[in-house]
């Protein structure tokens, strides 16, 4: 079945170092979705990608889908310390309409 | 519009005892689904609906039951808890089953002894 690899599972920063999580498919996906969940909270919902290279931005964050929609990327700019948590992917591939989840990415940032 | 409301937030259980946990939303959303959080692991699909009347297995079913009469709810049962049943759950749903975001609940957070 379709597998969501995520890396890094854990990340430290400084506060204002950058950040980046990655998400890779075993099949293409017909869209990517990215969720973060705050320590203690539920996952929200950040933003979908569905157009191959597609690249879109909200404030600090820039997301990226890529080419051959296999993989993607969240990047944040010059962390603050209201970035802590946990970031996942969902991707949902072409032949299902159940979105199989990253394991997620924790980021630590340090004032 | 109160979106995903879970309960209860907390609860421990003996190993045995099965309970009801419950899940509604008001946003006339299509597609509902239960998941488990445990440490590492991220978000594993227990069971999901596309629709009232209609579920399905996801990734982790054993030891847990579904039923959806209504649109808006979507109970999860414990049949006969046990330890590797203590995890955080979740209840989200989205307006249709593909293309759309998903609104997940407050969590519940179950604890088997």
């Amino acid at each position: 079945g379709q597998q969501v690899m995520q890396i890094p599972q854990y990340q430290h920063v400084q506060e204002g170092e950058d950040f980046t999580t990655y998400c890779n498919s075993s099949t293409t996906l017909s869209n990517i979705q990215w969720y973060k969940q705050r320590p203690g909270g539920h996952p929200v919902f950040l933003i979908q990608l569905v157009k191959s290279g597609e690249v879109k931005k909200q404030k600090r964050l820039t997301f990226q889908f890529g080419e051959a929609k296999k993989n993607s990327s969240l990047h944040i700019t010059a962390t603050q310390t209201t970035d802590v948590g946990t970031y996942f992917c969902a991707g949902l591939s072409g032949g299902s309409y159940i979105p199989t989840f990253g394991r997620g990415t924790s980021l630590i940032v340090h004032p | 519009n109160a979106g995903v409301t879970q309960t209860p937030k907390f609860q421990v259980l003996k190993t045995g005892q099965s309970m009801t946990l419950q899940c509604a939303q008001d946003m006339n959303h299509e597609y509902m689904s239960w998941y488990r959080q445990d440490p590492g692991m991220g978000l594993r699909l227990i069971h999901y609906s596309v629709g009232a009347g209609i579920t399905d297995q996801g990734e982790v079913p054993n030891g847990y039951n579904v039923s959806r009469s209504t649109t808006e709810d979507f109970p999860l049962r414990l049949l006969s808890a046990a330890p590797s049943q203590t995890s955080v759950y979740f209840c989200a749903s989205s307006l249709t089953v593909m293309n759309t975001e998903a609104f997940f609940g407050q969590g519940t957070r179950l604890t088997v002894v």
